[in-house]
Parts: structure tokens; C-alpha cells; sequence
């Protein structure tokens, strides 16, 4: 069965500091693998997403992912964070199934930003 | 291009009552699924539609809970009876033909059963 863990439920870094949000999926074939952020009273927004090719890929508002096969993981990076990034992240894994194109998602991560 | 349209935002109810929220996805989108995400956790999979028809609802209540999507645009999502344990955000996604792996998500409605 397909399974997200994103092990830290909250992390807090200084504005300008760098970022890492872990993700490890579990999930027998190849999988599609997604990054989505929620702020307050909104819905998710597509961060970046992993279907195949490169493993480094690049998403909006400056976030990059990597997928590593070996490691079942999916680690979200930022190089320098902004107040603005302050939200919930949540990893998800995405697989096909009787013709359904399935969402899992994980528990999600908040982040919050101190100036 | 408008986005995944969802009323009410929010809804507050007593147990026992009923209520219904609304979705209309992106234009052309022909696939559409509804989550349900309770306080502190990810969203999970309650319905998808392809085009009218129902593709997946295992994880369903179907006691209480129900979707419909007639014409293949907008949808509808019942619950009745509500209980306590239905508070959560319910999200509504939309993915269309050509990257239909990308789901796109409406800004939810939060409902409050008391």
C-alpha cells in the first residue's frame, strides 16, 4: 500500500536561513511525487512535481525537490527562506490505479519564519 | 483562468443535521475528486468523477455521505446525517486530459459540525 511520512510536523527557521522538508513515500512502481503548500483558509498550490527524467526539479516561489530512488525520498529545499513561505507543506504520492489518478498525502509540515 | 470554485466557505451545523457544499472545477477539466481534510492531517480521497461517473469512492462513508455530478461540470457533496467527527475542510480538486496527474485545488470549505 502507498504511504506518505513527512516526519517533521513543525519546523521553524530565520528568514533568510536555509530549508529542508523531508518526505519518504512508500509505494511499489514508480511514482508520481508532488509538493503542494497551503497557507491559512486556502486551498492547496502546486509547489513542483517529479513524474520522470531529472531527479532535481525545480518548482515556483524559488523551491527545488530531489528525488532519490535508493532513499524513497523526496525532500523539499530552499536556499534562502522569505516571511512569505511561512505556511503548511505537504508531500503527496500519486499513483494510478484502475484508471483513478490517486492522491496520498502526508501529515504535512508547518513551517514558520522568524524574522 | 479561473480556478476551482467551492461555496460555501465556511458552515457551521448542529449533529444530526444536513449540509451540502458545491464545486465547479476548471473549465475542461473532465475529472474531479473531493478530499476531506480534518484538522492537523492531509487531505483524503473521498470521491473522483470522470466526467459523470463515479471512478473511485472507497473511501466513501456512504451512510451519511454522498456526491453527484450530473452533467459532468459542477458537483455536490451531501453529508446527512452530520456528525462530530465530520468537521474538517473539504476540499474540492479538478485535472483535466492533457496533465491529468496535476490536480488543481479550491480554497475549501471549513465546516464546523457542533
Amino acid at each position: 500500500a502507498q504511504s506518505v511520512t513527512q516526519p517533521d510536523i513543525h519546523i521553524t527557521v530565520s528568514e533568510g536561513a536555509s530549508l529542508e522538508l523531508r518526505c519518504n513515500y512508500s509505494y511499489g512502481a514508480t511514482p508520481y511525487l508532488f509538493w503542494y503548500v497551503q497557507s491559512p483558509g486556502q486551498g492547496l498550490q502546486l509547489l513542483l512535481k517529479y513524474f520522470s527524467g531529472d531527479t532535481l526539479v525545480q518548482g515556483i516561489k524559488g523551491f527545488e525537490a530531489e528525488f532519490k530512488r535508493s532513499q524513497s525520498s523526496f525532500n523539499l529545499r530552499k536556499p534562502s527562506v522569505h516571511w512569505s513561505d511561512a505556511a503548511e507543506y505537504f508531500c503527496a504520492v500519486g499513483t494510478t490505479q484502475t484508471g483513478a489518478n490517486n492522491l496520498f498525502f502526508g501529515t504535512g509540515t508547518r513551517l514558520t519564519v522568524i524574522p | 483562468e479561473a480556478g476551482v470554485a467551492q461555496s460555501p466557505r465556511y458552515k457551521i451545523i448542529e449533529k444530526r443535521q444536513s449540509v451540502a457544499f458545491w464545486c465547479n472545477p476548471i473549465s475542461g477539466h473532465a475529472t474531479l475528486y473531493w478530499y476531506q481534510q480534518i484538522l492537523g492531517q492531509g487531505p483524503k480521497l473521498l470521491i473522483q468523477f470522470q466526467n459523470n461517473g463515479v471512478v473511485d469512492d472507497s473511501q466513501l462513508p456512504k451512510d451519511r455521505f454522498s456526491a453527484e455530478r450530473l452533467k459532468g461540470v459542477d458537483s455536490t457533496l451531501k453529508i446527512q446525517p452530520a456528525k462530530l467527527e465530520d468537521s474538517a475542510v473539504y476540499l474540492c480538486a479538478s485535472s483535466g486530459q492533457i496533465a491529468k496527474n496535476i490536480q488543481y485545488f479550491g480554497a475549501g470549505t471549513r465546516l464546523s459540525v457542533l
